[in-house]
């Protein structure tokens, strides 16, 4: 299994422009999520998905979209990209064990971001 | 605002010392602890977790101990060695929306010097 991937890993952009990281897992885990990592604020959740067809906002989700149409993939677009957008962006996935709170989530590579 | 506050943000210990990390929260519903452990230029990958029923949780080198009073709980390393450096992150989870959310600390940066 290649776990979660992420393309690309690294990615410079003009402000303004769109771009999408993409995000694939092939441990058919129901649950996926985007993080952005920041220097000295740890990892936030951007959005997140429960299933295919459903998802949902995160803690810092302005300025981004995401669609999840098939069980595998879980892109994440960028509209209209700024520098405030600069950071590592972290896709992860898993599985619902059935109990509240007692699961793990696999991590990909991330994507380093730069919008100048 | 931060739910869960981690300190230190560096740590430097010697190789064979112990490394301590501790974490706060302000939640009580979160249900789930865990630490992750990121490798430069890696995803987070997770170390050890706990819940709020136990107050202590030990795997090999590694130990959480758990204070459910003081809404506290931290990482103890023992006998650390060099390929432990890396970044520790202490999270929170609570079920919210059809999903388990961690809330994730600012991290600590250790530095084993053999």
């Amino acid at each position: 299994n290649a776990g979660v991937t992420q393309t690309p890993k690294f990615q410079v952009l003009k402000t303004g422009q769109s771009m999408t990281l993409q995000c694939a897992q092939d441990m058919n885990h129901e649950y996926m999520s985007w993080y952005r990592q920041d220097p000295g604020m740890g990892l936030r959740l951007i959005h997140y998905s429960v299933g295919a067809g459903i998802t949902d906002q995160g803690e810092v989700p302005n300025g981004y979209n995401v669609s999840r149409s098939t069980t595998e993939d879980f892109p994440l677009r960028l509209l209209s990209a700024a520098p405030s957008q600069t950071s590592v962006y972290f896709c992860a996935s898993s599985y619902s064990t059935g109990l509240s709170g007692s699961y793990e989530q696999y991590f990909g590579p991330g994507t380093r971001l730069t919008v100048t | 605002q931060q739910q869960v506050k981690q300190s230190p943000q560096s740590l430097i210990v010697q190789k064979g010392g112990i490394s301590i990390i501790n974490c706060a929260y302000e939640n009580t519903a979160f249900d789930y602890f865990p630490w992750y452990q990121q490798f430069p230029g890696k995803g987070p990958a997770l170390l050890i977790a706990i819940r709020p029923d136990v107050s202590e949780k030990k795997e090999g080198r590694f130990t959480i101990s758990f204070n459910k009073s003081a809404k506290q709980f931290s990482l103890h390393i023992m006998d650390s060695q060099p390929g432990d450096s890396a970044t520790y992150f202490c999270a929170a989870s609570m079920f919210s929306g059809g999903y388990n959310k961690l809330i994730f600390g600012a991290g600590t940066r250790l530095a084993v010097h053999p």
